[in-house]
């Protein structure tokens, strides 16, 4: 069964401009998360999408925006890029939404805003 | 909202040693705490997980612990190899929640020869 897949792998943006990274999940799997992970900062959940629905959103502003198809498949969008939003961005999926079955992570996207 | 707070941020270890890795969490509605190890330059791969259910759990030389009162819940790893060297993240989640995982801000396990 294919692992959980994100791309761009890399990507090389500048300040002011925007960004979307897609994530396709296991097949079968609903459930998707997107996380952004900083030195230091460990993962920070930023928002998960269930049946083409958001579900949960982290504590990040407006700027990051999702969203989910009819196949699962998610992408995540960041406008007005600032330099600290350079980071690796990790998605998971997981089969259902509540029941904390286990997250398969991505690859991730690693993002770099110059 | 949670916060989880993960000691120690390094650790380094002879081969043959156990680590100890510790977390605590602060919502306790929180019921789900895995743990993932991401090696570098790979993605985070779940290791054990347990929930508020249980006390402990074991698989083979990864277990958890997990004290509902005080909040806490930890990683041992026995017997420590070269290839345990990783980081390692604890997590929460609330069961009914939707899939939102809380994370420390991880462990770096070293394992030396």
């Amino acid at each position: 069964k294919a692992g959980v897949t994100q791309t761009p792998r890399y990507l090389i943006k500048t300040r002011g401009q925007q960004v979307t990274l897609s994530c396709s999940p296991i097949s079968g799997h609903r459930s998707v998360s997107w996380y952004q992970q900083t030195p230091g900062q460990g993962l920070q959940f930023l928002f998960e999408y269930f049946s083409e629905t958001q579900r949960n959103k982290g504590n990040f502003p407006g700027r990051f925006s999702g969203r989910q198809f009819s196949n699962s498949r998610s992408e995540m969008n960041v406008s007005t890029l600032e330099l600290g939003d350079s980071a690796l961005y990790l998605c998971a999926s997981s089969l259902s939404s509540g029941a904390n079955t286990e997250a398969f992570f991505g690859q991730g996207t690693r993002l770099t805003v110059v | 909202g949670e916060n989880v707070e993960q000691h120690p941020s390094t650790l380094s270890v002879q081969e043959g040693d156990s680590a100890v890795i510790k977390c605590t969490y602060s919502d306790s509605a929180s019921n789900y705490f895995p743990w993932y190890k991401q090696e570098l330059g790979k993605r985070p791969q779940l290791i054990i997980d347990i929930r508020s259910n249980v006390g402990e759990k074991k698989d083979q030389r990864i277990a958890v612990t997990l004290n509902k009162t005080a909040k806490h819940f930890s990683l041992h790893i026995t017997e420590t190899q070269p290839e345990d060297s990783a980081v390692y993240f604890c997590a929460a989640g609330v069961t009914g929640g939707g899939n939102k995982l809380t994370f420390g801000t991880g462990t770096q396990l070293k394992v030396e020869l």
